[in-house]
Order: C-alpha cells, then structure tokens, then sequence
C-alpha cells in the first residue's frame, strides 16, 4: 500500500530563511500530491497540490517541487514567517494517507 | 460560510459508553471525510462519503467504530463500546467535486476515554 513519510519530524528555521520540508513515498499510484499546514489546536489547513505529471508547481510563496525518479516530494517556504510555524503534512491521494507530520519552528 | 462544524468539541467519557461525535459540512461540498489524530499514528483516514455514501471505509478500526450520514449536511461517528486506546482528535472535513483533496477541516472533537 502507499507509504507518504517524512525525512526529519522537526525542522527549526531562522525567520526571513527559505524552509524545505521533505517527503518520500512509496507507492507510485497517487495522481495528486498534497501539503496540509496544521497549527496548534486547530484541523489542518490545504496549503497546495500537485499532479503527478508536473514536477513544479509555485504558490504564495511556496513552491512543491515532485521529483518521481526518487519518489520524493518537497515543500519550499520562501521568507519563513513565524506564522508558517506549525506541523506540516503530505499525502498521495491513492491511498488518502497523511502520516505524523514534520513541525517547522520559526526563530525570531 | 461558517466552516466545518464539529460538536462536541470535547469530550470524556468511561470506557464501555457510547460515544457520538457530529458533523456538518460545509453547504455545497459533495465529500465528507472523518479522520483521527493521535501522537503515536498521525492523521489517519477512518472514512469518506460522496454525496452520502460511504465510499471508502477500509480505515475504520473495527466494528466497534460506525459512521453515517444521513442527508448532505449532516454526519456522525459513532464508538460503541468506547476504549481507552480510542482517545484522540477526531476531525471531520468535506470538499467538492473537482477539488477533492483542497479539504476545508473542522476543529476537532477531542476525545478522552478513562
């Protein structure tokens, strides 16, 4: 089945700093790809997607990069801010599977 | 649009009671998605409906764990009997045709079973 993990739980950035947060999965089967931002006490929030048939797709400062030769998966956040701090989630879209997350921690 | 809605928002009980947790989409979203979060597993999938029925239900625990959903704006998950190893953030969320995965999330019920 498909197996969406994560390379490091906990990621610390300085503010201003670009974050990379990194993702591998197994199963080659999802057509999507998709982050989630969770801040604490509250559900996840939909950050942005991407096909299995691009390799880049940029958003409001953040960008999914998708490379399928090494089935692994990456979230750049452009200018951290200490309101991107929160636990970030991937996930394939076949199966539906979200994982522990990574936490991003923001410096001041 | 007020979001999501999830009630109770939190709950204790004992172990053996049932334990019903409720949901009411957002109006106009086709899917409806339940999910549980703890520590140790992450975000798990448990169930999801389109257009009110049940689709893909492979990720619910076991027969102790039921889901329904009446009409499009309401769903609930139900335990029955409730464990302690049940605890957990249980989040509901729903999306529309064509942007399935763009899920628009409750704020949980937080679970806590003694």
């Amino acid at each position: 089945g498909e197996s969406v993990g994560l390379h490091l739980p906990t990621l610390s950035v300085q503010e201003g700093d670009n974050s990379i947060i990194n993702c591998a999965y197994s199963n080659s089967a999802s057509d999507y790809f998709i982050w989630y931002k969770q801040e604490s006490g509250k559900g996840p929030q939909f950050i942005i997607d991407i096909r299995s048939n691009m390799d880049k797709r940029q958003g409001q400062r953040v960008t999914v990069l998708l490379n399928k030769t090494v089935k692994h998966l990456s979230l750049q956040i452009a200018a951290t801010q200490p309101g991107d701090s929160a636990v970030y989630f991937c996930a394939g879209n076949t199966p539906l599977v979200f994982g522990k997350g990574t936490r991003l921690s923001v410096i001041a | 649009d007020a979001g999501v809605i999830q009630s109770p928002r939190h709950e204790v009980t004992e172990m053996g009671q049932e334990v019903t947790l409720r949901c009411k989409p957002i109006s106009g979203h086709d899917y409806l998605f339940w999910y549980r979060q703890t520590m140790m597993r992450g975000l798990e999938l448990l169930i999801y409906f389109n257009n009110n029925v049940p689709i893909d239900d492979s990720g619910m625990p076991e027969d102790r764990f039921s889901a329904k959903m009446p009409n499009a704006s309401f769903s609930t998950l139900k335990i029955q009997p409730s464990e302690p190893r049940d605890s957990a953030v249980y989040f509901c969320a729903s999306s529309h045709q064509g942007f399935v995965y763009e899920q628009y999330f409750g704020p949980g019920t937080r679970l806590t079973v003694t």
